[in-house]
């Protein structure tokens, strides 16, 4: 596609349950982002993958979450035994080089 | 105290005013200045992007930055409807292994009206 993809679109789930969220980065794009944008509350850091450079992690906020990104294209972020307050609009965005930032529409992750 | 500080308003002006959206901010690391406009349920979408101090304009858009001052300001001249959205101002740090880490105000919502 012409964009960055994320799926599923909208995610609901019950406290305590392990969600997967899909990142399909522009195709030949070599960095991808993650972050977290909260009600009320500007985009957060989570992590980064750039070529075959270890990821930063510096931003997950903790050990439930975690990223990987295979073949160096589809990224899957997972959070583990979902939290109410992990509600949020999770983004992905990939780039070619240091900027810009393409992102994608997010995932609308609600717990409830 | 946030790193990057920006007013949420929400902001509304008549169609054809020049609106001016303002971010200031703490560490003097930063280097790399962004706006990005978010419409409602999309990702956020760069506008404009400057390195360091002084002015860059295109089209419409005018981004200003003064690390004097640690304050940085995006001005819409003309204002239209469709420019009703989400303005979220960046920043980075230059250099290094940092870059993917973009620190984003908290956004101000405009809308402009007929």
């Amino acid at each position: 596609g012409a964009g960055v993809s994320q799926s599923p679109s909208n995610k609901v789930t019950e406290k305590g349950k392990d969600v997967e969220l899909r990142c399909d980065p522009i195709s030949g794009h070599t960095a991808l982002y993650w972050y977290r944008q909260s009600l009320g509350q500007g985009l957060e850091f989570l992590i980064y993958f750039q070529g075959n450079s270890a990821p930063d992690k510096s931003g997950l906020p903790s050990d439930r979450f975690s990223a990987e990104r295979t073949g160096g294209s589809v990224s899957t972020l997972t959070i583990q035994r979902t939290q109410q307050e992990d509600s949020a609009v999770y983004l992905c965005a990939s780039s070619l080089g240091r900027l810009p930032l393409h992102f994608g529409n997010g995932t609308r992750l609600t717990v409830t | 105290q946030k790193e990057v500080e920006q007013d949420p308003g929400p902001l509304s002006v008549p169609e054809g005013a020049i609106v001016s959206l303002n971010c200031t901010y703490s560490n003097s690391a930063f280097q790399y200045f962004m706006w990005y406009r978010q419409y409602s349920r999309k990702g956020p979408e760069l506008l404009m992007y400057t390195y360091s101090s002084g002015n860059k304009e295109d089209g419409r858009f005018t981004a200003q930055v003064d690390k004097s001052s640690k304050y940085i300001s995006l001005f819409i001249r003309d204002s239209q409807p469709s420019d009703s959205a989400t303005y979220l101002c960046a920043m980075r740090y230059a250099g290094g292994t940092s870059y993917g880490k973009l620190t984003f105000g908290q956004g101000t919502i405009l809308t402009v009206h007929p």
